[in-house]
């Protein structure tokens, strides 16, 4: 099946670690995202990626890190400077970049610290 | 940068009605407007899009209207159905190309 694949789906995280949120997808798409949601709220971007070894802050960067060395792949992780990590983190993808081409989702990641 | 605020936060309405959400943008250069469904605890899924040189695009139950003047744009689900129920999300792309979302609309079909 064509399509992009977060994991793992549910995540607990101690207070003080790092965590790694996994995104792949084979549906040849150039670019890639992270969105945030926290409940009954918005989607607010992460960051954002255009190309292979490039990437972009979004709009709440913070306390965040991502990596881009494959086409297919772009994890993210939460470092222990994001004060308030507790969220659903949506990847997503599009096939020419960010000019108004569909932007297509994963089925999301749920990261709770305990 | 730009802005998107969409009406109501929270809609209901009886099995067989027709539903409207209403979404603004700032962005006059804004060209692209999707519309995505969510699900409870899923991703949000592309239901619909209109590009600013159209005015209107239909699907089957599902229309979208675009009045680049007013800079507003709405979704309207006829003849509504229980599996219609969820939470519905408009998006315009800004001016640096970031698709910024809308606050969301949950819908609630009684039947």
């Amino acid at each position: 099946d064509g399509g992009i694949t977060q994991s793992p789906k549910y995540l607990f995280r101690k207070e003080g670690q790092n965590v790694t949120l996994s995104c792949e997808q084979n549906l040849n798409h150039d670019a890639m995202y992270w969105y945030r949601q926290d409940p009954g709220q918005g989607l607010r971007l992460i960051y954002y990626s255009q190309i292979v070894n490039d990437f972009q802050k979004g709009d709440i960067a913070e306390g965040y890190s991502v990596s881009r060395e494959k086409k297919e792949s772009f994890p993210l992780t939460v470092t222990s400077a994001q004060k308030n990590p507790t969220a659903f983190y949506l990847c997503a993808s599009s096939n020419q970049g960010l000019t108004g081409n569909t932007i297509y989702f994963g089925e999301g990641s749920w990261l709770t610290v305990v | 940068g730009e802005n998107v605020e969409q009406h109501p936060s929270t809609l209901s309405v009886q099995e067989g009605d027709s539903a409207v959400i209403k979404c603004t943008y700032s962005d006059s250069a804004s060209n692209y407007f999707p519309w995505y469904k969510q699900e409870l605890g899923k991703g949000p899924q592309l239901i619909i899009d209109i590009r600013s040189n159209v005015g209107e695009k239909k699907d089957q139950r599902i229309a979208v209207t675009l009045n680049k003047t007013a800079k507003h744009f709405s979704l309207h689900i006829t003849e509504t159905q229980p599996e219609d129920s969820a939470v519905y999300f408009c998006a315009a792309v800004d001016s640096s190309y970031k698709l910024i979302f809308g606050s969301g609309t949950r819908l609630l079909v009684r039947p």
